[in-house]
């Protein structure tokens, strides 16, 4: 199985602040049609998660922009520019490139 | 809109069955794989299981693997999962989710969850 490990665990934040959540998989989550299967997700409070990146780096209509994900092979990285009230919450990676799918254990963001 | 409405769960004892429903709205349902995933009381999100857009592919966690069955029907726009032989660590919230296209390329809308308790 692929293990998602995400770091850090929690993150508090000054509001117009950065913050970057890593995310590292056990083995390579780039596929045989050139795709990597590395998505991100939130979880507000009391809610269902929400889809906010999908491939990396491509993020679902609506998710603002202050969102950006990069990385390759084996490591990824979740931005958060000009860091909001709102976006406190945990954010999940996952890969998708293999069964079975895994999750990495989640970052807890808090606003200062 | 895509609307996922999950629907199901309830207090259940150990070794009994249940049967969660998913209906799907807002979007061409058997043009997308669909997802059920799982989320503990307290705990992070774990993945259940996974169907393809006509059933031809389908994937378990290990956890639910021989007790746990996914399947859909395109005609009636809906998503099940059958539980069987259910223990304590499978009580949680499940959620399902719409996949992107019509294999395994993750999930971009999720239900609101229902809620299975095993006592």
């Amino acid at each position: 199985d692929i293990v998602m490990t995400q770091t850090p665990l929690s993150l508090s934040v000054t509001p117009g602040q950065s913050a970057s959540i890593s995310c590292k998989s056990s083995q390579s989550l780039l596929y045989s049609d050139g795709k990597t299967y590395l998505h991100w997700f939130l979880q507000k409070p009391g809610q269902p998660p929400q889809s906010l990146i999908f491939e990396v780096s491509n993020r679902y209509s609506g998710v603002p922009d202050r969102f950006s994900g990069s990385g390759s092979g084996t490591d990824f990285t979740l931005k958060i520019s000009r860091v909001e009230a709102e976006d406190v919450g945990v954010f999940y990676c996952m890969q998708s490139v293999q069964f079975p799918l895994t999750f990495g254990g989640g970052t807890k963001v808090e606003i200062k | 809109e895509v609307q996922l409405v999950d629907s199901g769960g309830t207090l259940v004892q150990p070794g009994r069955s249940l049967r969660l429903s998913c209906a799907a709205s807002g979007f061409t349902f058997d043009d997308n794989s669909m997802y059920w995933v799982r989320q503990a009381p307290g705990k992070g999100l774990e993945w259940v299981a996974a169907i393809s857009w006509n059933s031809d592919s389908i994937g378990y966690a290990d956890s639910v693997r021989g007790r746990f069955t996914i399947s859909r029907d395109n005609a009636e726009n809906s998503l099940h999962l059958q539980m069987n032989s259910l223990r304590a660590e499978d009580a949680a919230l499940y959620y399902c989710a719409k996949g992107r296209g019509r294999y395994f390329y993750g999930m971009d809308v999720w239900g609101r969850g229902t809620t299975v308790t095993v006592s």
